[in-house]
């Protein structure tokens, strides 16, 4: 078993331009959850999702941020228009059910220039 | 809402020392509490995960206990090495039908041992 699988690992992008962050889930694993880690900060939880399903979205920006887990394919978070305090690493972890534990991924970095 | 605080932010010691990190958090309705550690750059390297129900878990030099009541977890190294140094971070979980297994995270804990 791979483990999660985040790609790509680094990712640069000017301003104004849209970022595509894709994740992985284990084997077997139908939920996923993305986290965003800002410079000095902690890691702050974005968004909950099963396949076909934002089961929980609390904690997405209002704007420009997106997220999708479709039925065949990897787990996408997608930010339109990047402005430079998008500048992260994110992170998402992946659970066979919603009451086990999860495995995170190593991260994209996300860098705005 | 929970808030999780991890103090010291940072911390120094010779290699072989034996050290405590601390975690505190504001609400005791928890579901599980996780130590992590993450190099710099790097992704999340999973520690020990206690469960609610649990006081206390160990995996060879590391123990983590968990105090509910008192909203507070400590992530205990023995004889520490150099290549323990890294961030550790403290991760408190809640549980919900509507919002899964949600981790609240602190600010970690910058650890150095000095050989």
């Amino acid at each position: 078993n791979a483990g999660v699988m985040q790609n790509p690992r680094h990712l640069v992008r000017r301003r104004g331009q849209e970022a595509r962050l894709r994740c992985s889930p284990m084997k077997g694993h139908s939920h996923v959850y993305w986290y965003r880690q800002l410079p000095e900060e902690g890691l702050k939880f974005m968004v909950y999702l099963q396949k076909e399903n934002i089961i929980d979205e609390s904690g997405m920006p209002k704007e420009r941020f997106s997220a999708e887990f479709p039925k065949e394919g990897p787990s996408i978070l997608r930010i339109q228009q990047v402005v430079r305090g998008d500048s992260a690493a994110y992170f998402c972890a992946s659970s066979p059910t919603a009451y086990e534990d999860y495995t995170f991924g190593s991260g994209t970095r996300l860098t705005v220039v | 809402k929970q808030e999780v605080t991890q103090i010291p932010a940072a911390l120094s010691v010779p290699e072989g020392e034996n050290l405590v990190l601390n975690c505190s958090f504001t609400d005791s309705a928890i579901y599980n509490l996780q130590w992590f550690r993450q190099d710099p750059g790097k992704g999340l390297t999973s520690l020990l995960l206690i469960q609610s129900s649990q006081r206390e878990q160990t995996s060879g030099r590391l123990n983590a206990s968990l105090d509910k009541s008192s909203g507070r977890s400590t992530l205990y190294i023995a004889a520490s090495q150099p290549g323990d140094s890294a961030t550790y971070l403290c991760a408190v979980g809640i549980f919900g039908s509507n919002t899964g297994n949600q981790f609240y995270f602190g600010t970690g804990t910058s650890l150095t041992v000095i050989p």
